[in-house]
């Protein structure tokens, strides 16, 4: 079955760093999605991105960071500077039309030090 | 604003039927979502269910939903240790170009042998 693959899988970086999570959505998908989730909260909205532009994205998302589908098959979060509060699991997700299911990634551990 | 309330513990005995419940405010969602995190792992889309069905059945999964309630239950049966995990509700609202999806916290099923 198609899945929506995150890479690193851990990524620990130095507070102020930049850092960018790659994901390589289902291949027939057109919405893609990030997520995180907070060590012991719910996992949270961050972003939805279609046709190459963000169509939503929560208080979260700041200036601080930004998507890119860089090419046919990835999609990437950058997160500019980052903070010790970036600290979270980042998950990718896609669905093949807006009022369809989003598939999740394994996600990606970010540490911040 | 939207939200999704779980309880966050369920223990069970195996081969035991599990039911997991869960709360929701947006009587305009579209979809109702289960979603399985297993320790270290990613979200893993179990099951669904469209807001105008009111019971879906997939193998040892059973959802129950109660629209005038807002309650959606998943009901596990001959529960198994490989059951043991992360238990999301969330909720789909179709929202202005994407699907707005919010997750409950999660009930942690523990199975015991």
């Amino acid at each position: 079955e198609p899945e929506v693959t995150q890479t690193p899988s851990h990524q620990v970086t130095q507070m102020g760093q930049e850092v960018i999570l790659r994901c390589v959505p289902i291949s027939n998908h057109l919405y893609f999605y990030w997520y995180r989730q907070i060590l012991g909260q719910k996992v949270e909205f961050l972003v939805s991105f279609y046709n190459n532009e963000i169509s939503e994205k929560s208080e979260i998302f700041d200036d601080q960071f930004s998507v890119e589908r860089p090419d046919g098959s990835n999609f990437t979060l950058k997160i500019r500077s980052t903070k010790l509060e970036d600290s979270a699991m980042y998950f990718c997700a896609s669905s093949v039309q807006e009022d369809q299911p989003q598939h999740f990634g394994d996600g990606t551990r970010l540490s911040i030090l | 604003g939207e939200d999704v309330e779980q309880s966050l513990f369920l223990s069970v005995r195996e081969g035991d039927s599990s039911v997991i419940n869960c709360t929701y405010t947006d009587s305009s969602s579209t979809y109702l979502y289960w979603y399985k995190q297993e320790p270290g792992a990613g979200l893993q889309l179990l099951t669904y269910i469209f807001s105008n069905m009111d019971m879906k059945q997939d193998q040892r999964l059973t959802v129950l939903l109660n629209k005038k309630d807002k309650h959606l239950s998943l009901r596990i049966a001959d529960t198994q240790t490989g059951d043991s995990a992360i238990y999301f509700c969330a909720e789909g609202l179709n929202s202005g170009g994407y699907q707005k999806v919010t997750f409950g916290t999660g009930t942690k099923l523990q199975v015991i042998p």
